[in-house]
């Protein structure tokens, strides 16, 4: 699986959008970009995946470059509770499903 | 609705002692995971089981063990606690490419 490298952390002010960048060079054509958080003391929680379209749900926005070797991802209206460590993850479709974590972004909302 | 549940959520045990976490999905996933998660590594892989009979070795999976014999369950064992395995272990399960949904996790404190 393709190493990732992400900022150790960022500030955002609430209600601003929060852009999360992920650089992944190594990427190979099969593998897909994850994205998880870790809101402190609990379960990591899914966020959203993709190939190589962009891709939106009721979360967030995933943002993929045409070489597939960085990401953003964007919370569109940051709040308080999106306070978390970010992990972006890359790992191949039906690889068995493993989830390699590396150390993550530490997004801090302020009001 | 399925979830998945650890038990205890906080366990202290003496050193040498053995302990098992128990994990329980109700999604009918066939594939499970085990993590533990410190302070300064993040969350790294301990066992991994991808069906019924079927496990696996993680990054970090000396002085653990794991069974799975049924698609619901998969138990961690610790089959003679160190100081070195307090952590807080999360358990995982998922299947394919689709995302992994995580336990809430369970704080364990070696004496």
């Amino acid at each position: 699986d393709a190493k990732t490298t992400q900022p150790p952390s960022m500030d955002c002010a609430e209600g601003r959008a929060a852009n999360l960048p992920c650089n992944h060079s190594t990427i190979s054509g099969n593998e897909y970009v994850y994205w998880y958080r870790q809101i402190h003391s609990q379960g990591p929680q899914y966020i959203i995946h993709g190939l190589k379209n962009n891709e939106t749900n009721e979360m967030a926005s995933l943002i993929i470059t045409e070489d597939r070797k960085s990401s953003t991802l964007i919370l569109p209206h940051a709040t308080l509770r999106d306070t978390a460590v970010y992990y972006c993850i890359v790992r191949v479709a039906f690889g068995g499903g493993k989830l390699i974590f590396g150390q993550g972004t530490e997004l801090s909302v302020k009001p | 609705d399925a979830e998945i549940t650890q038990s205890p959520r906080h366990k202290i045990t003496e050193t040498g002692r053995q302990v098992t976490l128990a994990c329980h999905q109700t999604w009918n996933h066939n594939n499970m995971f085990w993590y533990r998660q410190d302070l300064g590594h993040g969350l790294r892989l301990i066992h991994y089981s991808y069906g019924v009979q079927d496990t696996n070795k993680g990054e970090v999976s000396d002085g653990y063990s794991v069974s799975r014999s049924n698609t619901e369950d998969l138990p961690l064992t610790l089959e003679s606690a160190a100081s070195s395995q307090t952590s807080v272990y999360f358990c995982a399960s998922g299947d394919s490419e689709e995302t992994q949904y995580f336990g809430p996790g369970t704080r364990l404190l070696v004496l």
